[in-house]
């Protein structure tokens, strides 16, 4: 079945403009995360729904940074007046849950994102 | 806070070698613990996992992990590399209070030499 997919794979943009990034989890999947790889650094939470609760968003560096997410579709990840130090790979990833047990989370190949 | 640790930033084995990769975590009761990897232009496979049970987990692809809590360590292990292994490997905590959200330890990148 088709995976986790993000759009687009490469977005270069010029400082101070606003960007939106799209993740479409896989079908059926409750639970939708973003994180952010800068290079040579591990993944780094930003944000995370589940089903109909309010979203985690302890993660997100500045406000800025914002994301949606329709019932339990596509998301998208909102930054706005971009800075160099956005330029990352912004990975989005889903997974199934129900009563507690913790799933695999499936992962999108990412947008690259460079702030010019 | 919650911390992973992976000390070696990159590891150059040959192929047929062993191979271990460390990770340590920073976390007070059992976390979850995962390992990935990330292939160049991929996104992140899941090669294993452990929530409990075995301290010894096999994952896809011949790798090993075991959970060592008196060291606070869930090291990966492969008897024998492939050049196919050359890649970057996150380990990875999330725990039950915020389940979930993944805690991932900055990367070993793995060269294989033939």
């Amino acid at each position: 079945g088709a995976g986790v997919s993000q759009s687009p794979s490469n977005k270069v943009t010029e400082k101070g403009k606003d960007v939106e990034l799209r993740c479409d989890p896989i079908s059926g999947h409750t639970a939708l995360y973003w994180y952010r790889q800068r290079l040579g650094q591990g993944l780094e939470f930003l944000i995370y729904f589940q089903g109909n609760s309010a979203p985690d968003k302890s993660g997100l560096p500045s406000d800025r940074f914002s994301a949606e997410r329709t019932g339990e579709s596509v998301s998208t990840l909102t930054i706005q007046r971009t800075q160099q130090e956005d330029s990352a790979v912004y990975l989005c990833a889903s997974s199934s849950r129900g009563g507690g047990t913790i799933y695999e989370q499936y992962f999108g190949p990412g947008t690259r994102l460079t702030v010019t | 806070a919650q911390s992973v640790t992976q000390p070696d930033i990159h590891i150059t084995v040959s192929e047929g070698a062993s191979l271990e990769l460390r990770c340590n975590y920073s976390y007070g009761a059992t976390p979850y613990l995962f390992w990935y990897v990330q292939s160049p232009g991929q996104g992140l496979q899941l090669l294993l996992k452990y929530f409990s049970g075995d301290t010894l987990v096999q994952g896809i692809k011949g790798f090993e992990a075991e959970f060592k809590r008196s060291q606070s360590s869930f090291n990966l292990r492969k008897p024998s590399v492939h050049w196919s292994d050359a890649a970057e490997y996150f380990c990875a905590v999330t725990r039950g209070s915020t389940l979930g959200r993944l805690y991932f330890g900055r990367g070993t990148q793995l060269t294989v030499w033939p």
